[in-house]
């Protein structure tokens, strides 16, 4: 079946620019995750929603950066005022009842120039 | 605060050959611990996982690990690696007290030569 996809694969954007990243989870996830992978570093947990609210956001570094999942399937993290900081990978993962084994997407690499 | 290490940035093995990729955790309580592969331009995907039960624990693609708890190590082992099998191995800790968060470790990358 089709696991987690992620659009766009690249974005390339100037400092101070605003960014969407897109993630369909797996159909029937409940939970999905959003990390931020910097190179050379492994994932960094960012927020974990269940079905439409975002259970825990404690991983967001700062009020420049929020996700939604209004319908309780596709998720959006959104990048205000871009700064160069923000160049990295963001990877999404969705998983079933139980959330311990996570599905992971192939990333969205965020340049910012 | 739960966290994992993987002291190797790079394990280097010959095709053939048993290959060992280390990980330790620092958990309050009892861990959950995961090891997830990466290869190129390709998401993390899912090797093993240990809960509870027997140390030894089997997953995918021919790999195990094994978790010993008074070294505090969940190395993940291969008796005979393939030169596929080169790519980025991660390990991951769940928070017991926040069944949400995961905690990564570096990353270590295999290289598999023939």
């Amino acid at each position: 079946g089709a696991g987690v996809s992620q659009t766009p694969s690249n974005k390339v954007t100037e400092k101070g620019k605003y960014v969407e990243l897109r993630c369909d989870p797996i159909s029937g996830h409940t939970a999905l995750y959003w990390y931020r992978q910097s190179l050379g570093q492994g994932p960094e947990f960012l927020i974990y929603f269940q079905g439409t609210g975002a259970a825990d956001d404690s991983g967001l570094p700062n009020d420049r950066f929020f996700a939604v999942r209004p319908e309780g399937s596709v998720s959006t993290l959104k990048i205000q005022r871009t700064e160069r900081g923000d160049s990295a990978v963001y990877l999404c993962a969705s998983s079933g009842g139980g959330g311990d084994t996570q599905y992971f997407g192939p990333g969205t690499r965020l340049t910012v120039l | 605060a739960q966290s994992v290490a993987q002291p190797e940035d790079q394990v280097n093995v010959a095709e053939g050959n048993p290959l060992t990729v280390k990980c330790t955790y620092s958990v309050s309580g009892n861990p959950y611990l995961f090891w997830y592969v990466q290869y190129p331009n390709r998401g993390l995907q899912f090797l093993l996982k240990y809960i509870t039960g027997d140390n030894l624990v089997k997953g995918s693609y021919g790999f195990e690990a094994e978790f010993n708890k008074s070294q505090t190590s969940f190395h993940l082992k291969k008796p005979s690696a393939l030169v596929s099998d080169s790519a980025l191995y991660f390990c991951a800790v769940r928070d017991p007290y926040n069944f949400n968060k995961f905690y990564f470790g570096s990353g270590t990358k295999l290289n598999v030569k023939p």
